[in-house]
């Protein structure tokens, strides 16, 4: 039974592209978490999706950045126009309903240069 | 705003002894709790889940609930070099209806001294 799966693991872009992290949740998880971390910080928290639904979005920033989570195929984080602030480590994790354990992705190292 | 606050430390021991990593959490709706480690430059792993007042142990690890306090702790017994990470608590939010999202602590950096 396969983990979460994140990819790419690495990812470089140049200030003003854009940013596509995608996240395949564990076989049978329908709820899915993406979640930023800056060096030596916590994890904050960004979106929370269902299955095509977005249930909160509250730790998202209102300009630049979006999530889905489509009925087939893995949930995407997208970053357009990113800038050097963008760099981070973006962790997904799923977990098979509400409220219940959550499990980690390997995390998508985005670089802005 | 529901918060879930940990100890920052860093907390450090010696090897062979019980490290404790103390969490409060704000939200009384909250019926689930976990623990995560998470080594440097690694991503959250799973260790620990309690859902009922009282101890839950797991080898060297306990965790203890305390809903009416809203406190949920986790004990490593016989610490050793390769439990230094940082540990994180979190629990399920609610924000009413089906929104039960996962919200973390800052996390407590433990290190273990041989």
């Amino acid at each position: 039974n396969a983990g979460v799966m994140q990819n790419p693991r690495h990812l470089v872009r140049r200030r003003g592209q854009e940013a596509r992290l995608r996240c395949s949740p564990m076989k049978g998880h329908s709820h899915v978490y993406w979640y930023r971390q800056l060096p030596e910080e916590g994890l904050k928290f960004m979106v929370y999706l269902q299955k095509e639904n977005i249930i909160d979005e509250s730790g998202m920033p209102k300009e630049r950045f979006s999530a889905e989570f489509p009925k087939e195929g893995p949930s995407i984080l997208r970053i357009q126009q990113v800038v050097r602030g963008d760099s981070a480590a973006y962790f997904c994790a799923s977990s098979p309903g509400a409220g219940t354990e959550a499990f980690f992705g390997q995390g998508t190292r985005l670089t802005v240069v | 705003q529901k918060e879930v606050e940990q100890n920052s430390g860093p907390l450090s021991v010696p090897e062979g002894a019980i490290a404790s990593l103390n969490c409060t959490y704000s939200d009384r709706v909250s019926q689930s709790f976990f623990w995560y480690r998470q080594y440097s430059g690694k991503s959250p792993e799973l260790i620990m889940s309690i859902y009922s007042n009282g101890d839950k142990e797991d080898g060297r690890f306990t965790a203890q609930l305390n809903k009416a306090s809203q406190y949920v702790s986790l004990l490593i017994r016989d610490s050793q070099p390769s439990d230094s990470a940082t540990y994180l608590c979190a629990a399920p939010s609610s924000g009413g209806g089906s929104n039960y999202k996962l919200t973390f602590g800052k996390g407590t950096l433990l290190t273990v001294n041989p």
